[in-house]
């Protein structure tokens, strides 16, 4: 199985200032089919989970162009350029290059500081 | 606009069944595969089950592989998850999720599964 690991896993933050999340996979995340299946999920207190990006950088409708994704291989990153307060929540890494499983990362606790 | 509505959560004892369902709407739904993620209380996400578009061939994660069945009502935007044998590890937020390739890209609302004595 894949193992995705994200650091940090606390992450406290100033209004305004940048955030940045890192996420590695235990092998490539690169698929057959020319794609790389890395998506990132934020999950608000008490909400379902929401996709922002999906194959490493593309950025979900609605999404607020302050977030972006960047990596290949196995290295993968997470950027909020100014944080604002309704970003407060857990951000989750997820691979679906090579399945089954899906797999994961632990979260990451993002909170205002 | 895409709605997930899951239902069938419960308090269940350990050794105990219980069926979820996942209504869905808002996009062609026989078109689409889906998934079923859990999510214990107060820990992450953990996917547990996949079923194609045409609902033939499915997946699970090794921890409820031989006791949960993911599957499918096409007539009916309806998907489905049987769980038999469980256990106080199964105690979750069930969420019905869809797509695949890259998908996850709509989340239900989420059930809740207690299984406890």
């Amino acid at each position: 199985d894949v193992v995705m690991t994200q650091s940090p896993l606390s992450l406290p933050v100033p209004l305004g200032q940048p955030a940045s999340i890192s996420c590695k996979s235990s092998q490539s995340l690169a698929h057959s089919d020319g794609n790389t299946y890395l998506n990132w999920f934020q999950q608000r207190p008490g909400q379902s989970p929401r996709r922002l990006i999906y194959k490493v950088s593309n950025r979900d409708s609605g999404v607020p162009d302050r977030f972006s994704g960047s990596g290949s291989g196995t290295d993968f990153t997470l950027k909020i350029s100014r944080v604002e307060a309704e970003d407060v929540g857990v951000y989750y890494c997820m691979q679906g290059s090579h399945w089954p499983p899906y797999t994961f990362g632990q979260g990451t606790k993002l909170e205002i500081k | 606009q895409v709605q997930l509505v899951e239902s069938g959560g419960g308090v269940v004892q350990p050794g105990g069944s219980l069926r979820l369902s996942c209504v869905a709407s808002g996009f062609t739904f026989s078109t689409y595969g889906m998934h079923w993620v859990r999510q214990a209380p107060g820990k992450g996400l953990e996917w547990v089950a996949f079923t194609r578009n045409d609902g033939i061939n499915n997946w699970y994660a090794d921890s409820v592989n031989g006791r949960f069945a993911i599957s499918r009502d096409n007539s009916k935007n309806t998907l489905f998850l049987q769980m038999i044998s469980l256990r106080d590890e199964d105690t979750a937020m069930y969420y019905c999720v869809k797509g695949h390739y890259p998908g996850f890209d709509y989340w239900g609302q989420g059930t809740l599964v207690t299984v406890s004595s």
